[in-house]
């Protein structure tokens, strides 16, 4: 167990909708990152956040947006969901959110969009 | 910005046998490796890392050794077992960076 949460674990739902993923970092940690992993595809870097401030920024989507809240969990919001969409998303988190940190991963949540 | 190949794809071995992983990396800034497992339906877990002042790291049957000047790193599984069934990921990253670069990742296959 890494201490990283990930809510909810799977996600069914139709194209055009928006879901919200949430993730609880590890005690202590201060910096979450986002990441998207499509079917036989490695991890996708989409977005970081540390204390609360946006940090750095991959190929994430303009459909996508997250936020860092005061108590350091975050949320990723996918809007105007398109099959190509469905995948697995992971959060992970680190202690000061330098790249030279240990990352440790969620369980991930598994969104399919039909 | 730094590119991480990671060879190979798919590895199948006998238990037993040793299954060896190759990442190379282009930033020679980069000093700190290291290697995730994913087991099916699960997160990335960290297993093994290395930083660039040492050039092999060992625990119990792994173990992974990092050549900077060819500015390769590679992750060695000795007596597999099924259980080291599971997908690997290696990272490369550097100071002051944020954000490390992940391989594609290598499917590893332990047969009983």
């Amino acid at each position: 167990d890494s201490g990283v949460t990930q809510t909810p674990k799977h996600l069914i739902t139709a194209t055009g909708q928006r879901v919200t993923l949430r993730c609880s970092p590890r005690s202590g940690d201060l910096s979450v990152y986002w990441y998207q992993q499509s079917l036989d595809q490695g991890l996708q870097f989409l977005i970081q956040y540390y204390n609360g401030e946006e940090r750095a920024k991959g190929n994430i989507l303009e459909r996508f947006s997250a936020q860092q809240f005061p108590d350091l969990h975050s949320e990723l919001n996918l809007s105007s969901l398109e099959l190509g969409d469905s995948a697995l998303y992971f959060c992970a988190s680190s202690v000061e959110g330098q790249a030279t940190d240990t990352q440790y991963f969620g369980p991930g949540t598994r969104l399919t969009v039909l | 910005g730094e590119n991480v190949e990671q060879h190979p794809s798919t590895l199948s071995v006998q238990e037993g046998d040793s299954a060896v992983i190759k990442c190379t990396y282009s930033d020679s800034a980069s000093n700190y490796f290291p290697w995730y497992k994913q087991e099916l339906g699960k997160g990335p877990q960290l297993i093994i890392d290395i930083r660039s002042n040492v050039g092999e790291k060992k625990d119990q049957r792994i173990a992974v050794t990092l050549n900077k000047t060819a500015k390769h790193f590679s992750l060695h599984i000795t007596e597999t077992q099924p259980e080291d069934s599971a997908v690997y990921f290696c990272a490369a990253s550097k100071g002051g960076s944020y954000i490390p670069t992940f391989g594609r990742g290598t499917s590893l296959i332990v047969h009983p």
